[in-house]
C-alpha cells in the first residue's frame, strides 16, 4: 500500500499524558499537512510542512501541540499534558509539487481518547 | 476568513433517487472548490474539483458547478446508489503564503442509500 499511513489507528491516554502520533506520507509527495477532526465537523487545519520546512504553524491550537518533520519524509504530532477536550480524529494529508489544485491525499488518522 | 457552509445531514435517499448537497463558501477571490468523500472504515478521497468558475467538475456520476454569482459548489447525482453511503465534504482552497496552499472544510453531510 503506497498511500498515507498514520500510526497508531488508535489512542487512549490519561488527562495530563503526553501523545505522539506519526504520519507517512506518500513518498514522492513534498507537502504534508496535519488536520484535527471532531465528531460532526470537518477537517481543522493545524500545520503544514513543504519538505523540512514547517511554513505554517499559527493554527496549531495551542503551545502543547507541536510538529516536526526531520527529515522531509514522515512526520510527528505531539500533544503535551493532553486534556479531554483534546479528543478527536487526527488526520495526515500529503500533496506532490507546489501549485495550486493538486490532489490531497489522506490518510485514516489517529483517532485520540483522551479519559 | 474563509469559510464552507454545508446542507446539514443526515440525509436518507432510496436507491435511483436524485441527490442534492448544497454547498455554499466565503472567500477572498475565486478559490478552487473540492468535493471530498469519506467512506465508513476509510479516508477522505477526492470526488471531484472545479478551479475557476463556471467549470464543471465530474467523477462517478456526481456532478457540481463552480457559481460565483452565488458562491456556490452544490453536489449533484441522478441517480444513487447504495454504495453512495459516505459523508461528503465541500471544501475550499485557500492561499496561506507565497505557494502554500491548505483546504478549508465544510462540515459534512452523512448520506446514507436505502435499497
Amino acid at each position: 500500500d503506497t498511500g498515507v499511513s498514520q500510526d497508531p489507528r488508535h489512542k487512549i491516554t490519561k488527562r495530563g499524558q503526553n501523545v505522539t502520533f506519526r504520519c507517512d506520507p506518500i513518498s514522492e509527495h513534498n507537502r504534508l499537512y496535519w488536520y484535527r477532526q471532531t465528531l460532526g465537523q470537518g477537517p481543522e487545519f493545524l500545520t503544514y510542512f513543504q519538505n523540512e520546512a514547517q511554513l505554517e504553524k499559527s493554527r496549531l491550537l495551542s503551545d502543547r501541540f507541536s510538529a516536526e518533520r526531520p527529515k522531509g519524509s514522515f512526520s510527528t504530532l505531539e500533544i503535551q499534558r493532553t486534556e479531554q477536550g483534546d479528543s478527536a480524529m487526527y488526520l495526515c494529508a500529503s500533496r506532490p509539487g507546489q501549485g495550486p489544485n493538486t490532489e490531497a491525499f489522506f490518510g485514516q488518522g489517529t483517532r485520540l481518547t483522551v479519559v | 476568513g474563509n469559510s464552507v457552509t454545508q446542507m446539514e445531514g443526515p440525509v436518507t435517499l432510496s436507491e435511483e433517487a436524485f441527490l442534492t448537497i448544497n454547498c455554499t463558501y466565503t472567500a477572498t477571490g475565486y478559490p478552487s472548490l473540492f468535493w471530498y468523500v469519506q467512506y465508513p472504515g476509510e479516508g477522505l478521497q477526492l470526488l471531484l474539483k472545479a478551479t475557476k468558475a463556471d467549470d464543471k467538475g465530474s467523477n462517478k456520476g456526481f456532478e457540481a458547478t463552480y457559481r460565483k454569482e452565488t458562491t456556490s459548489f452544490h453536489l449533484e447525482k441522478g441517480s444513487v446508489q447504495v454504495s453512495d453511503s459516505a459523508v461528503y465534504f465541500c471544501a475550499l482552497e485557500e492561499v496561506l503564503s507565497g505557494s502554500a496552499r491548505q483546504l478549508t472544510f465544510g462540515s459534512g453531510t452523512q448520506l446514507t442509500v436505502l435499497p
